[in-house]
């Protein structure tokens, strides 16, 4: 069955100290990758698209990669108002089934204090 | 351009009762996702409809329902309910290619209705 797992669960920064967060994902196929980023008791709010190995995408202080397995989410220089929950989710490349679905991990809680 | 819309916002019903949850597309797309996110979980795919029709569904049962309209907004009911409904039900709309909702990119979601079953 198709799976995504984040990691870490939930990961403190201190404002400026740089880390990654982690996706990996077993599916038949890959047919995107989506990072979303969901404030308390809102709708995920979409950040990057990544479609094959090797491709990077950035935005702001957010940068986005992709490999065969598993995607990292990079944070460059964080600031208390990039604290929230990054969510990972995959469509599979099934081309056999006209479905769209796509397949969350549980997310990264980020909180970054002064 | 508008982006997705839900209502309500918050819902409390009881145990065996109905709700229905509606959502407005973003525009320009034809296709609507349900999923529904439990507290400190990641979103469960419900159904998905194209061209009024569902075209899918995930692991839930038949009293979970929904109709897609001509202008592409989007209902789901749900019947009997259980506590273990309780949870944000997340409606996503996305442009699905000549391959149908297989062949479409990114799907925007909007802000949710918080159901509480008592």
């Amino acid at each position: 069955e198709d799976q995504v797992t984040q990691s870490p669960e939930a990961l403190r920064l201190q404002e400026g100290e740089s880390s990654s967060l982690n996706c990996s994902y077993t599916v038949s196929g890959l047919r995107g990758l989506f990072w979303y980023r969901q404030d308390p008791g809102k709708g995920p709010e979409f950040l990057f698209t990544l479609y094959s190995a090797g491709e990077e995408k950035e935005k702001e202080r957010l940068k986005a990669t992709l490999t065969k397995k598993e995607s990292f989410l990079h944070i460059t220089a964080p600031k208390p108002e990039d604290s929230a929950t990054y969510l990972c989710a995959v469509q599979a490349d099934d081309r056999g089934s006209t479905l769209g679905r796509l397949y969350f991990g549980r997310g990264t809680q980020l909180t970054v204090w002064p | 351009e508008t982006g997705v819309t839900q209502s309500p916002t918050h819902l409390i019903k009881t145990r065996g009762q109905q709700v229905t949850l509606r959502c407005s597309s973003q525009s320009g797309h034809n296709t609507v996702s349900w999923y529904q996110q439990a507290l400190g979980q990641g979103p469960q795919f419900i159904f998905q409809y194209y061209r009024e029709e569902e075209n899918g569904r995930g692991n839930f049962p038949p009293r979970f329902s929904g109709l897609q309209f001509p202008n592409y907004s989007s209902e789901l009911n749900v019947n009997a309910l259980e506590l273990d409904d309780s949870a944000l039900y997340l409606c996503a709309s996305s442009l699905a290619g000549e391959g149908g909702p297989w062949d479409t990119d990114t799907q925007y979601f909007g802000p949710g209705t918080r159901l509480t079953v008592l």
